[in-house]
């Protein structure tokens, strides 16, 4: 079974700080996927990681990809407290497997 | 719009009686999921579909059941509901053309079994 770790998760952050989640799995798989979900709400779509090396950027978020190492990781700039919310990363599996897998969430908190 | 929709949103019956949650989308993905997000654990698959009449367990497929009779459509089956099953459900649907499988997701459905 693939497992798909998210640390922190729970993140507390002052308001301009930078932050990094970090975004572990453990099979090969080149697509990955951040999803940010509000309090109450559904899921939305931040970012998707289709191949090794690959980086994308909206705003104060910044998501990378390291298939090598099996890892991804979600950069805060500067963060705000509208960022406030809890990020997952989810992983495609392997060619032949068509099952997603997602991480347990970091609760983001941005102090004011 | 596109969208994924799911009815009921809330719902709170008792054990053993059976229910359906509706899910349906309007963007001709052919790739249909259900979840269930429960505290602590993310989200976890339940039931996906790679398209009409091919469906297959996720990873905790144990008390539900799904049927694709139609390319928009996914509902997803309690036959006896126990409490363990309360949960918040999402569906969500994505395309397979292409690299990117992104899931486009429901609004959520918070089931409770009492």
């Amino acid at each position: 079974e693939l497992k798909v770790e998210q640390n922190p998760l729970f993140l507390s952050m002052q308001e301009g700080k930078n932050y990094t989640i970090y975004c572990n799995y453990s099979t090969t798989s080149d697509r990955l996927y951040w999803y940010r979900q509000d309090p109450g709400k559904s899921l939305e779509s931040l970012f998707v990681l289709l191949s090794n090396g690959a980086v994308k950027q909206e705003g104060r978020l910044m998501a990378s990809l390291d298939t090598k190492a099996r890892l991804s990781t979600l950069h805060i700039t500067a963060a705000v407290h509208d960022l406030s919310a809890t990020y997952f990363c989810a992983v495609d599996a392997p060619e032949g497997v068509n099952q997603f897998y997602f991480g347990t969430g970091t609760s983001l908190t941005v102090i004011p | 719009e596109a969208q994924v929709t799911q009815n009921p949103r809330y719902l709170i019956t008792v054990t053993g009686k059976k229910l359906t949650v509706t899910c349906s989308q309007n963007m001709n993905h052919e790739y249909m999921s259900w979840y269930r997000q429960d505290p602590g654990l993310g989200l976890r698959q339940i039931y996906y579909s790679m398209n009409v009449e091919a469906t297959d367990k996720g990873d905790v497929p144990e008390g539900y059941k799904v049927s694709r009779k139609e390319k928009r459509n996914f509902p997803l089956i309690l036959e006896s509901p126990s409490p363990n099953q309360t949960s918040l459900y999402f569906c969500a649907s994505s395309s397979l053309a292409g690299g990117s499988r992104e899931q486009f997701f429901g609004p959520g459905t918070r089931l409770t079994v009492l």
